[in-house]
């Protein structure tokens, strides 16, 4: 049974980077059919996708986030990471990691998700 | 970017009634479209794609219709369980884009 868990610090300062890790059990990361990925929801709002990747090194990114969000990989771990650096309050969201269908079109599976608080 | 548009923002339905939810694209998306159920506290969870294929977690009580710009999630009779927000997706191209959800309370 596939199964994604995000890790990382809940409060992060203006200005800082946010570093999130997502460990997958049940299905590798090296799995060249799926996409692997991240999405956010601000409390009380709607979804917002950020990236999309293949373990090949394809790369899908929102362009809304103006180049501060990176992901990468360690398959040694079975893990994949975000950061996203000069985060604001706008940033303050829930972060939901995530398996893509094939062709990385829709979700078939989330994380939980962790909420990151920006804040001084 | 494509533009996904919900209607209503809130759906007022009492149990075992029907609910219909709408969505549109901003511009032309086949039938790239998927459905997420989300329930307070919770992850989203996939729901229908392709427009109208639904997930194995889903009973036929949830349909899906439409292509191009004009989409629709049916909930033929309410279970206490759907009452939640409901989310579509188009992934024609990217960026990915949701629409801003339906929250489906009870009446």
């Amino acid at each position: 049974q596939l199964q994604l868990q995000e890790s990382g610090p809940g409060l992060v300062k203006p200005s800082e980077t946010l570093s999130l890790t997502c460990t997958v059990s049940g299905d590798s990361i090296n799995n060249t059919n799926y996409y692997w990925g991240w999405i956010r929801q601000p409390p009380g709002k709607g979804l917002e996708w950020i990236v999309n990747m293949l373990y090949s090194g394809t790369t899908h990114y929102n362009a809304s986030l103006k180049s501060r969000a990176t992901v990468s990989v360690d398959t040694s771990e079975n893990q994949f990471s975000l950061k996203l650096n000069s985060v604001s309050a706008a940033d303050t969201a829930i972060y939901y990691c995530a398996r893509y269908c094939s062709g990385g079109s829709c979700v078939d599976h989330w994380g939980q998700g962790t909420l990151v608080t920006v804040s001084s | 970017e494509i533009v996904m548009t919900q209607s209503p923002a809130i759906l007022s339905v009492s149990p075992g009634e029907r609910a219909t939810l709408s969505c549109r694209a901003s511009q032309f998306i086949s039938t790239n479209l998927a459905w997420y159920q989300q329930r307070p506290g919770q992850a989203p969870r996939l729901l229908m794609y392709g427009a109208s294929t639904r997930a194995t977690a889903f009973p036929a009580r949830f349909s899906g219709s439409g292509s191009g710009t004009e989409f629709t999630l049916t909930i033929s009779s309410l279970q206490s369980e759907d009452f939640a927000v409901y989310y579509c997706q188009q992934y024609v191209n990217w960026p990915l884009t949701f629409g801003g959800g339906t929250k489906v309370e009870i009446k």
